[in-house]
This record gives C-alpha cells, structure tokens and sequence, in this order.
C-alpha cells in the first residue's frame, strides 16, 4: 500500500480566515514533505520533516505553519494568505530508516491527491 | 547544481502510436532518476524509477533506462491510449545524502486522441 491521503481536497478561503490542510500515511514512513504546485508548474518543495522534526523550510513565509504530531500525520497551518498563494498543495512521504544512530535516507516520495486552494 | 530538462511539448498522438519524451539530467554525485504522472485534477503518481546505471524501469507499458553515459532516462511507451494523457515529470535525488530534494523537469503534457 503506498497510499497518502489529504484533507480537504478542495478549500476556499478569504485572506482573514485560518485553515489547516491535513496529510496521512500508514506506511511507515518517517520523512515527510508539504510542496506547492502552480498551474502548468512542477511542485515546490516548502517543508521536510524527518522523524516528526523540522529538517528543511524552503524559506516559506510565515503565513504557512507546519505540524508533525506524530509519524503518520503532517498539517500545514494556513492564516492571512493572499491570493496568490491560491494553488495546488501536494503532502509526500518517504521511507526514511534509522541505522546505526544516523538516519539513511531513501529516494522514493510518493504523494497525495493534493487539496485545491483559492484563497479570495 | 542540480538539474532535469525535458521536452515540454505539449505532444499530441494518436491512439496506439509509439511515445517518448526525452529527458536528460545534470547531477553532482549519482542520482535516482523517476518518472510521476499527473492526470487532470490529481497528485502525483510514481510511474517508475530507476536507481543505478543501466537499471531499466518500466510500469504500465511505459519503460525508461538509465543512461549515465548520456546522463539520459528517456519515457517510452510503444502503444498510448487515451487514458494516458496526463503531465509526465521526470526528477531526479541524490541517493544516500542528507538533501531530501526531488528536482524536477518542467513537465510534458501528452494528449493522445482516440
């Protein structure tokens, strides 16, 4: 099973509001990622965590708040965004393994369906 | 640093025709190499992946090789049908270091019409 899920698929919200986009996995994967995609764009890569912490922001304002509560679950914490921040948010993970005391990285990423955003 | 150029097309083919879009990478160290697909409206599905020199991945009819002589993974499919129209990526990561990047092509959108 290589399954991630996002919550919701589609959010509209004004540029006052607060919103959380939520992402899950249950394939045991320890390193998590939050990318934006733009229309007719690849992704942007926003926020890493690996073994539930922060491991690398991409320089992302601070309107966009991640959360790792625990191995299977990222949130990405959303308030007074603008409207170009109106895209499409994809959640990925990947197999990260603890060796030895250091943590070995594997490539693979698999996503989500992504939420729609439209901020008004 | 880093990078992955492929054919932004847009292709369009018939059904059953012979597919392949090109992509070619420039990497520091030696890099995994991916093919995702997007269909409208959706994420982005691992197609398929290749992890060492010559290593052939294939998935669905689609197959690529990893060339490192031409530092190339080449998207092939001998047979499209309309259900594969979708932006096809090809990416690459460094295996084994603590940079967690996927660096992406710009993307090829490919419509086959029945």
């Amino acid at each position: 099973d290589t399954e991630v899920t996002q919550t919701p698929k589609h959010l509209v919200m004004g540029m006052t509001n607060k919103k959380s986009l939520k992402c899950e996995q249950h394939m045991g994967h320890r390193a998590m990622y939050w990318y934006k995609q733009k229309a007719k764009k690849p992704p942007e890569l926003m926020f890493v965590y690996s073994y539930e912490k922060l491991s690398i922001n991409e320089s992302v304002p601070s309107r966009f708040s991640p959360e790792c509560p625990n191995s299977s679950l990222l949130n990405l914490h959303l308030h007074a965004l603008q409207p170009e921040d109106s895209a499409l948010y994809l959640c990925a993970s990947s197999q990260d393994m603890g060796l030895a005391g250091a943590v070995v990285r594997t490539d693979t990423q698999y996503f989500g369906p992504g939420t729609r955003l439209t901020v008004l | 640093g880093d990078s992955v150029t492929q054919m932004e097309g847009p292709v369009t083919l018939s059904e059953e025709a012979f597919l392949t879009i090109n992509c070619t990478y420039t990497a520091t160290g030696y890099p995994s190499l991916f093919w995702y697909v997007q269909y409208p409206g959706e994420g982005l599905q691992l197609l398929l992946k290749a992890t060492k020199a010559d290593d052939k991945g294939s998935n669905k009819g689609f197959e690529a090789t990893y060339r490192k002589e031409t530092t190339s993974f080449h998207l092939e499919k001998g047979s499209v049908q309309v259900s594969d129209s979708a932006v096809y990526f090809c990416a690459l990561s460094i295996s084994g270091g603590s940079n967690y990047k996927l660096t992406f092509g710009k993307g090829t959108l490919l419509t086959v019409n029945p």
